[in-house]
């Protein structure tokens, strides 16, 4: 069956700009949870959303965001780019817990 | 202090060795115990998982968990050149839907 799928592969976003990631997940996978890695913090979790609520958030501020669709697609937000957010995401995706969550292959992002 | 701490390495080692990878952590709270494999530019892949003490088996690889001291372990049999990735660990608990991810040890198992 197909994996997680992320879209697009690569961006690259100038200072102040915003920009939209979007996360397919697994059929019948009801939990998709975002995370930002970067060589300096590693993989850190942003949010997690199941059935179009979101559970639980990391440390991040408010210029990060993301919602689910009843098609359980998700999608992050992130509003007035720093260079620091430039990263790799990663979108993940359950059945109902983070337990044996499978992750896309993320999104590079480069802000410039 | 971070909630888990992972020795980013890197380890080197001859193809067919015991690699042992370790993960420690401060927050008694976690149950459930993940490892994750990275290959370069690649999302992470779910090794094993394991919930609460104890073992687990799966081919050439063998979890554990000791919640008692806080460690987790990660151990490879015969080791390949294809093994060579960083291995990640992860952390939650209980309902809590909220990962913790060491820094990840990068692994190079030379033919």
């Amino acid at each position: 069956k197909a994996g997680v799928t992320q879209t697009p592969r690569y961006l690259i976003k100038t200072r102040g700009q915003q920009v939209t990631l979007s996360c397919s997940p697994i059929s019948g996978h009801r939990s998709v949870s975002w995370y930002q890695q970067t060589p300096g913090q590693g993989l850190q979790f942003l949010f997690e959303y199941f059935s179009e609520t979101q559970r639980n958030k990391g440390n991040f501020p408010g210029r990060f965001s993301g919602r689910q669709f009843s098609n359980s697609r998700s999608e992050m937000n992130v509003s007035t780019l720093e260079l620091g957010d430039s990263a790799l995401y990663l979108c993940a995706s359950s059945l109902e817990g983070l337990t044996e969550a499978f992750f896309g292959q993320g999104t590079r992002l480069t802000v410039v | 202090q971070k909630e888990v701490e992972q020795d980013p390495g890197p380890l080197s080692v001859p193809e067919g060795a015991i690699v042992s990878l370790n993960c420690t952590y401060s927050n008694s709270a976690f149950q459930y115990f993940m490892w994750y494999r990275q290959y370069s530019r690649k999302g992470p892949e779910l090794l094993m998982y394991t919930y609460s003490s104890g073992n687990k088996e799966d081919g050439r690889f063998t979890a554990q968990v000791d919640k008692s001291s806080k460690y987790i372990s990660l151990f490879i049999r015969d080791s390949q050149p294809s093994d060579s990735a960083t291995y990640l660990c992860a952390m939650e608990e209980y309902n809590f839907n909220k990962f913790y991810f060491g820094s990840g040890t990068k692994l190079n198992v030379k033919p």
